[in-house]
């Protein structure tokens, strides 16, 4: 089975600090996504990755960044914390078919 | 940008009662995906229908694709509390490298 890992379950940050989120993946796959998830809004793509060290903006990129260092390993990065940020941050990873998620983080921003 | 609207956005049901969601694409379809989500969890992949008309079935869960592939269906029969989650479709975007998903359905059971 697919085990895909995020390094917190919960977590609060204050307003203008670097929150590192961290998604590891153990089956090999070339593909890697974070998403955000709010209520009524449905999953919200903010950035994914097709290979180490390449990435590819989704569709609210901004604020955000990633790094894919090595394949297995795949981060989000919040450059400044703000409180619209707080949300419910859910990785993925594929082959190219099915994604498989993360338990989840749900992060807030004081 | 593509596009899948699925409705109903939500749906109350008492429990024996059936249930479906539907997701529409002006577009043609390669391919279409449903997830489900239970409260507090993660998208878990169910099913992906490739072909025109395919017609697939989980238990008492059938999944359709539209002859044109412009459209997709999740039918429930008889819910149960196990039901209870968002459904949501997702079709591959044009690279087939990520996903457009659909906003969800959230389904919730009167036992």
């Amino acid at each position: 089975d697919v085990k895909v890992t995020q390094s917190s379950r919960y977590l609060v940050k204050r307003t203008g600090e670097k929150v590192f989120l961290e998604c590891v993946q153990d089956m090999d796959h070339e593909n890697m996504f974070w998403y955000r998830q709010d209520p009524g809004l449905g999953l919200r793509l903010i950035y994914f990755s097709y290979d180490v060290k390449m990435k590819e903006k989704g569709d609210i990129p901004e604020g955000y960044s990633v790094s894919r260092e090595k394949k297995e390993r795949f981060s989000l990065i919040l450059e400044s914390a703000s409180t619209n940020q707080t949300s419910m941050y859910l990785c993925a990873s594929s082959d190219g078919r099915p994604q498989h998620f993360g338990d989840g983080t749900r992060l807030s921003i004081l | 940008g593509q596009q899948v609207m699925q409705i109903p956005q939500y749906q109350h049901v008492q429990e024996g009662e059936d249930f479906t969601t539907y997701c529409n694409s002006s577009t043609t379809l390669s391919n279409i995906q449903w997830y489900k989500q239970r409260p507090g969890g993660h998208p878990v992949f169910l099913i992906q229908l490739v072909k025109s008309g395919e017609v697939k079935k989980q238990k008492r869960l059938t999944f359709q694709f539209g002859e044109a592939k412009k459209n997709s269906s999740l039918h429930i029969t008889a819910t149960q509390t196990t039901d209870v989650g968002t459904y949501f479709c997702a079709v591959n975007a044009g690279n087939n490298r990520k996903l457009i998903w659909g906003l969800g359905t959230s389904l919730a059971v009167n036992p």
